[in-house]
């Protein structure tokens, strides 16, 4: 799986939007963009997935550079809820998916 | 469905004891994760199987680990015998086999070896 660089700490401002980045250059045609999250003392919680397209749920939008370098998870409307840590990880899904490489994650903190 | 649940929530042992950790993954489910989570190492997968057959036990640290899935309802983690070192959180996963989805976590067992 190719490797991911995300920033190591970002603050936000409850109600405005989060922004995290990912950087996956070495990333392969078949492999898919997954991010999850961990909030304090739980399991690691999927978010958003995808491979080229830009992809939006009712927790976030994925958007995905043309050459798939990189790619930013956006958290439109941030509560202190979403405090929390975020993996971005890349994985040549399939059946597998679950089989996934942690990095050390982006520590998301909201603030009032 | 409740979840992937986990069992026990803590557990504190001293070195040299055996130590089973449980997961009861989500119905339908044809694949279980065991992974570890320590401040130094973050979370690293130990073993996974599919349709209850081990499929890659690389992350497995050392023999004193050992991992079994009897039945599709039920997987064990045990480590004999037990170190400090062994002390983290060890989450169990499963995902169906529908290609491209998520993997659904528990919510952890929390083992302290003292």
């Amino acid at each position: 799986d190719a490797k991911t660089t995300q920033p190591t700490s970002m603050d936000c401002a409850e109600g405005r939007a989060a922004n995290l980045p990912c950087n996956h250059s070495t990333i392969s045609g078949n492999e898919y963009v997954y991010w999850y999250r961990q909030i304090h003392s739980q399991g690691p919680q999927y978010i958003i997935h995808g491979l080229k397209n830009n992809e939006t749920n009712e927790m976030a939008s994925l958007i995905i550079t043309e050459d798939r370098k990189s790619s930013t998870l956006i958290l439109p409307h941030a509560t202190l809820r979403d405090t929390a840590v975020y993996y971005c990880i890349v994985t040549a899904g399939g059946t597998s998916y679950g089989k996934l490489t942690f990095g050390q994650g982006t520590i998301l903190t909201v603030h009032p | 469905d409740a979840g992937v649940i986990q069992s026990p929530r803590h557990e504190v042992t001293e070195m040299g004891q055996e130590v089973t950790l449980r997961c009861k993954p989500i119905s339908g489910h044809d694949y279980l994760f065991w992974y570890r989570q320590t401040m130094m190492r973050g979370l690293e997968l130990l073993i996974y199987f599919n349709n209850n057959v081990p499929i890659d036990d690389s992350g497995m640290p050392e023999d004193r680990f050992s991992a079994k899935m009897p039945n599709a309802s039920f997987s064990t983690l045990k480590i004999q015998p037990s170190e400090p070192r062994d002390s983290a959180v060890y989450f169990c996963a499963s995902s169906p086999s529908t290609v491209n989805t998520e993997a659904f976590f528990g919510q952890g067992t929390r083992l302290t070896v003292v």
